[in-house]
């Protein structure tokens, strides 16, 4: 069985600055994806970045980028230049890399407040 | 181009009637999924679909729900006598394909609320 853990209930950030967040997961899959959702207060899941298990090279968007730690099964979310529009809950997510097996596991967020 | 499409976004039942949600993929997705968000928690997968095909229900519960993708016409997710445990957002997503390659696209959510 695959669990996601997000050890931030909560973070905050002032604007500009950078945000780290933290997951692990668990898994005896040796191929799978990973995946950070953002959910604003409009509820619409976004997906924010994602990177696959067999790269070594971590994944950026924008100002968005991960800390990919395999053997550590580690999968952090930083956030630069943090804009009052990244206020949302932020969700790790993790997918097996199975024919037929693609559906998510989420784990229960965490809460960002970028602050003025 | 519109996105995945669930209707309605806010449904208010009584214990022991029946809620049925609907979810209309993005044009050209063949692929469905529906996941329930408890109150403050994470996505939980329920149901796994492809037309005409259920793939994947590992996520759902045995009794009282039930899910369909017709041939034609949106996904249905069915919650029989419901129950106040049931209140809850339902999120459908859809994908072209299927596996990770192919993202999963969300729509807005239902929102249950069980009286």
């Amino acid at each position: 069985a695959q669990t996601v853990t997000q050890s931030q209930p909560e973070m905050s950030v002032q604007e500009a600055e950078t945000v780290t967040l933290s997951c692990t997961y668990d898994t005896s899959e040796n191929n799978y994806y990973l995946f950070w959702y953002k959910q604003p207060p409009s509820r619409q899941m976004i997906l924010v970045i994602r990177q696959e298990a067999y790269k070594q090279q971590n994944a950026t968007e924008n100002r968005f980028s991960v800390n990919f730690q395999k053997a550590a099964k580690s999968f952090s979310l930083k956030i630069s230049d943090s804009q009052l529009g990244d206020t949302a809950m932020y969700f790790c997510a993790f997918m097996k890399h199975a024919a037929g097996a693609n559906n998510l596991f989420f784990g229960t967020g965490t809460r960002l407040t970028v602050i003025p | 181009n519109a996105g995945v499409m669930q209707n309605p976004r806010h449904l208010v039942r009584r214990r022991g009637q029946e809620a049925r949600l609907r979810c209309s993929p993005m044009k050209g997705h063949s692929h469905v999924y529906w996941y329930r968000q408890l109150p403050e928690e994470g996505l939980k997968f329920m149901v796994y679909l492809q037309k005409e095909n259920i793939i994947d229900e590992s996520g759902m519960p045995k009794e009282r729900f039930s899910a369909e993708f017709p041939k034609e016409g949106p996904s249905i997710l069915r919650i029989q006598q419901v129950v106040r445990g049931d209140s809850a957002a339902y999120f459908c997503a859809s994908s072209q394909g299927a596996d990770a390659v192919n993202e999963q696209f969300f729509g807005p959510g239902t929102r249950l609320t069980v009286l």
